[in-house]
């Protein structure tokens, strides 16, 4: 069966950093492509990056030019548990952080966490 | 970047009813469009990709089409559960880009 659980809600201030992690089972992150997305309060969807496995020699992972320079994804193979590390956080960063992934790039996103909600606050 | 607009923005229907939601995207995207529904304080659920194309378990009274710009998400009986915002989203080009989302009320 097909899961992806996240880590718990977190409170941070502003200047913070926040990682936020995504275990995935079901597939191994060698098969996958992990997404990642946020939603603010009642908007819609932003994406954020995701790992394409058809970019450079190995597959790289693709940033959202509004994140560059503050959001960094990293995968743990050995426990099948993806990170997304955002920094220099603002309150506009308020948001509910969503893991995804894709079992080929032509299917897109198939499954989804449950969400993280993180708040910036001082 | 692409911009994907929905519409309409929101929607009354019965139980029942046949359901047709559009998606327009700013260029051409071949059919590398998903749909997703979500209900409040929910996940997003994948119901569609590549535009056409069911995910495993979605019902079949959900269906897409469309290639390049202009697309549709069709609900052929609208049913109770269904009731929700569902989005669109392009993965053909980065940055990937989402519709504002179209939200299906009980009327």
């Amino acid at each position: 069966q097909v899961q992806l659980v996240q880590s718990g809600a977190e409170v941070k201030k502003p200047g913070a950093s926040v990682k936020v992690s995504c275990r995935i089972s079901g597939y191994t992150l060698s098969e996958i492509s992990m997404y990642w997305v946020r939603q603010a309060p009642g908007k819609g969807f932003e994406w954020m990056g995701n790992f394409d496995p058809e970019e450079g020699e190995d597959g790289e992972a693709i940033y959202a030019q509004k994140f560059q320079g503050r959001i960094t994804m990293i995968e743990d193979t050995s426990t099948d548990t993806a990170y997304m590390e955002l920094s220099s956080l603002r309150s506009e960063d308020t948001a509910v952080y969503y893991c995804g992934f894709a079992i080929n790039m032509l299917q897109g996103v198939g499954y989804w966490g449950q969400g993280t909600l993180v708040t910036v606050s001082s | 970047d692409i911009q994907m607009t929905q519409s309409p923005s929101s929607l009354s229907a019965s139980v029942g009813d046949r359901v047709t939601i559009t998606c327009r995207a700013s260029q051409g995207i071949r059919n590398y469009l998903a749909w997703f529904q979500q209900k409040p304080g929910k996940a997003p659920k994948s119901l569609i990709y590549a535009a056409s194309s069911l995910h495993s378990g979605v019902p079949s009274r959900f269906s897409g089409s469309g290639s390049g710009t202009d697309f549709t998400l069709t609900i052929s009986s609208l049913q109770p559960e269904d009731f929700a915002i569902y989005y669109c989203q392009q993965y053909n080009t980065y940055p990937r880009t989402f519709g504002q989302g179209t939200k299906v009320e009980i009327k």
